[in-house]
């Protein structure tokens, strides 16, 4: 069974851009967590998606938004990027849930110039 | 790779060894407990989980210990080896909540 797959995996941007991050959950997995890792704040949450609905959404401005497809696939988009946004970003997806394992990508590497 | 151990605490033990790694949490309504692995330059690997009903679990090598009187969790690895080092991570979930992660700890295993 294939694992998280999260694309790009490295993006290079300069502030005032927007990007958009890509995820692909396990499949049969519905739910799609968002979080953003950096060394100094460890692990945040940033949003989750259940059926293409967002079902949670942690302490981020909505300069941080995202989307789910049909298909249980995500996106994350980040608009007026700062120089403070540089990080790792990682998508982890579950069957419906957090009180389950949630499964990780490798994630995107976020640096903004 | 992520660089991912800043300011972190450290826990280095030699290969053979038995490795325990703490974790405090502060949610008295979470009963979901996960540890994760993450090794440089990827994502958080699900290791094990427990559940509130119960104290401890064993898998391959690893036990997890509840102890929710005082909010503690701890991952303990038998036999640990230079393929155990990497940066450990617990997280807890109440009802309905999202996962709260810990800070993180660095395990560095000596040949």
């Amino acid at each position: 069974k294939a694992g998280v797959t999260q694309t790009p995996r490295y993006l290079i941007k300069t502030r005032g851009q927007q990007v958009t991050l890509s995820c692909s959950p396990i499949s049969g997995h519905r739910s799609v967590s968002w979080y953003q890792q950096t060394p100094g704040q460890g692990l945040q949450f940033l949003f989750e998606y259940f059926s293409e609905t967002q079902r949670n959404k942690g302490n981020f401005p909505g300069r941080f938004s995202g989307r789910q497809f049909s298909n249980s696939r995500s996106e994350m988009n980040v608009s007026t990027l700062e120089l403070g946004d540089s990080a790792l970003y990682l998508c982890a997806s579950s069957l419906d849930g957090f009180n389950q394992p949630q499964h990780f990508g490798d994630g995107t590497r976020l640096s903004i110039l | 790779g992520e660089n991912v151990g800043l300011h972190l605490p450290t826990l280095s033990v030699q290969e053979g060894d038995n490795s325990i790694i703490n974790c405090a949490y502060s949610n008295s309504a979470s009963d979901y407990f996960i540890w994760y692995k993450q090794e440089s330059g990827k994502g958080p690997q699900f290791i094990i989980d427990i559940r509130s009903n119960m104290d401890k679990r064993q898998g391959q090598r690893v036990t997890v210990l509840l102890n929710k009187t005082v909010k503690h969790l701890s991952l303990q690895i038998a036999a640990t080896q230079p393929g155990d080092s990497a940066v450990y991570f617990c997280a807890d979930s109440a009802l309905y909540s999202t996962l709260t992660f810990g800070k993180g700890t660095m395990l560095l295993v000596s040949p």
